[in-house]
């Protein structure tokens, strides 16, 4: 079952702009997360952000959580063409067992 | 230290056989978890192990199962495979129990299972 849904589905834009990507979920969380996928990988870990936070910054990455919305985003500043890959959000919520619950994800293409 | 390796990386069966898929988490982690993503159902939690212990599990049929050795490593099978068992099956491994709020994983490169 998949709690996060992600818009858009798809995002292509040029190099240097910044890259928007959001998540809403259904249930309440304790964090939400973010991971990358190069073309079919493994996930690789970006940013986690617990249910008490609001805003986190790691390097071009800044994320905001909106817990009375249920909502979450994704920005990347200064993009570069090997950003291109799927984002994913996934939430944890200790009443789901606490497993990770992940979105369908965004593909973002950044062209040189 | 080294990530988290699965092996094998491509695998080719036939529907009815069974499958046994392996991970070895990063030294150190005792938490295992599995996934199976699909371009239908995306990514969706099978189940969690930590310290030989099942903690956590998906809504999949019993002919998934898995189990952990003493040495943290995991192992994912499946019998009588199915056409829409096809998939990229991901591990992922965490310190402590992933489910707790710490709660970050770090993903092996998945085997990709072809059920033909």
């Amino acid at each position: 079952s998949q709690q996060g849904e992600e818009d858009p589905q798809a995002l292509s834009i040029q190099e240097g702009e910044n890259a928007t990507m959001n998540c809403s979920y259904k249930t309440s969380i304790n964090n939400l997360q973010w991971y990358r996928q190069n073309s079919g990988r493994g996930l690789v870990h970006l940013i986690l952000i617990r249910s008490n936070e609001r805003e986190k910054h790691s390097g071009r990455l800044r994320v905001t959580l909106d817990t009375s919305k249920k909502s979450s985003s994704l920005l990347i500043t200064a993009s570069r063409a090997a950003d291109t890959a799927s984002y994913f959000c996934a939430t944890v919520s200790y009443n789901q067992g606490g497993k990770l619950i992940f979105g369908q994800g965004t593909e973002l293409s950044v062209k040189p | 230290k080294a990530g988290v390796t699965q092996t094998p990386r491509y695998l080719i069966k036939t529907r009815g056989q069974q499958v046994t898929l392996s991970c070895s988490p990063i030294s150190g982690h005792r938490s295992v978890s599995w996934y199976q993503q699909t371009p239908g159902q995306g990514l969706q939690f099978l189940f969690e192990y930590f310290s030989e212990t099942q903690r956590n599990k998906g809504n999949f049929p019993g002919r998934f199962s898995g189990r952990q050795f003493s040495n943290s490593r995991s192992e994912m099978n499946v019998s009588t495979l199915e056409l829409g068992d096809s998939a990229l099956y991901l591990c992922a491994s965490s310190l402590g129990w992933a489910s707790g709020n710490s709660g970050t994983q770090y993903f092996g490169p998945g085997t990709r299972l072809t059920v033909l």
